[in-house]
């Protein structure tokens, strides 16, 4: 079965640059969720998008934008880079219904921040 | 949110059974207790969940307390590739906070 792709897999960046990662959902699914899991930490729920549309909105620093687009992808824009910033970031995607439905989890683009 | 509570770690020997316990005393009427697993290297996986009733399905089983202010999370045959931390979410809408969950390691 098709699983959620993530892109790139891995990413090293220069502090002060910007990084674009990439996420592509399960096909139908219609929810999006971006979260940040930094060494040694839990998972941090960073946003999430329904329908191209912000659902909620976690603790992504204001240095941060993404959004959900027509074919249902979503892009993690993050400028002004920072050291602390390095992190997995796992996007996941679920089809939306009343009984909190699952989310399957991408394998994550590792981010160095140097 | 409210909030789960789970011990940091535990271990179990492999083919036997686990037991990961989880509070959640400020559960509300309305909130889905969630179960994810994260193996190493890898993404957040579900496991089960459930609302007031036992839950069962092929990874585990769910025994939800009658007060609703505790669960746990059963594995009934603990093998290697269980070795994960196993987190205990509460869910009042479709987005999901994850707090410390338990790492289990599964012995040979």
């Amino acid at each position: 079965a098709a699983g959620v792709i993530q892109s790139p897999r891995h990413l090293i960046k220069e502090k002060r640059e910007t990084a674009t990662l990439k996420c592509y959902p399960i096909p139908r699914h219609d929810t999006v969720y971006w979260y940040q899991q930094g060494p040694g930490q839990d998972p941090q729920f960073l946003i999430s998008f329904y329908e191209k549309m912000q659902s909620d909105k976690g603790s992504i620093p204001d240095r941060f934008s993404a959004q959900q687009f027509s074919d249902y992808h979503s892009e993690l824009n993050m400028s002004s880079l920072e050291l602390g910033d390095s992190a997995l970031y796992f996007c996941a995607s679920s089809l939306r219904d009343n009984d909190r439905e699952t989310q399957y989890f991408g394998p994550g683009t590792r981010l160095l921040v140097l | 949110d409210a909030k789960t509570t789970q011990p940091n770690s535990m271990e179990s020997n492999e083919e036997e059974p686990v037991h990961l316990p989880c509070n959640h005393s400020t559960i509300s009427g309305t909130d889905y207790i969630h179960w994810y697993r994260q193996l190493p290297s890898q993404g957040p996986e579900y496991v089960i969940h459930g609302l007031t009733s036992n839950v069962n399905n092929r990874m585990a089983s769910l025994a939800i307390a009658e007060d609703r202010k505790s669960s746990t999370l059963i594995l009934h045959r603990a093998t290697l590739r269980d070795a994960a931390v196993y987190y205990c979410i509460l869910r009042d809408d479709n987005d999901m906070r994850f707090g410390a969950g338990t790492r289990l390691t599964v012995k040979p």
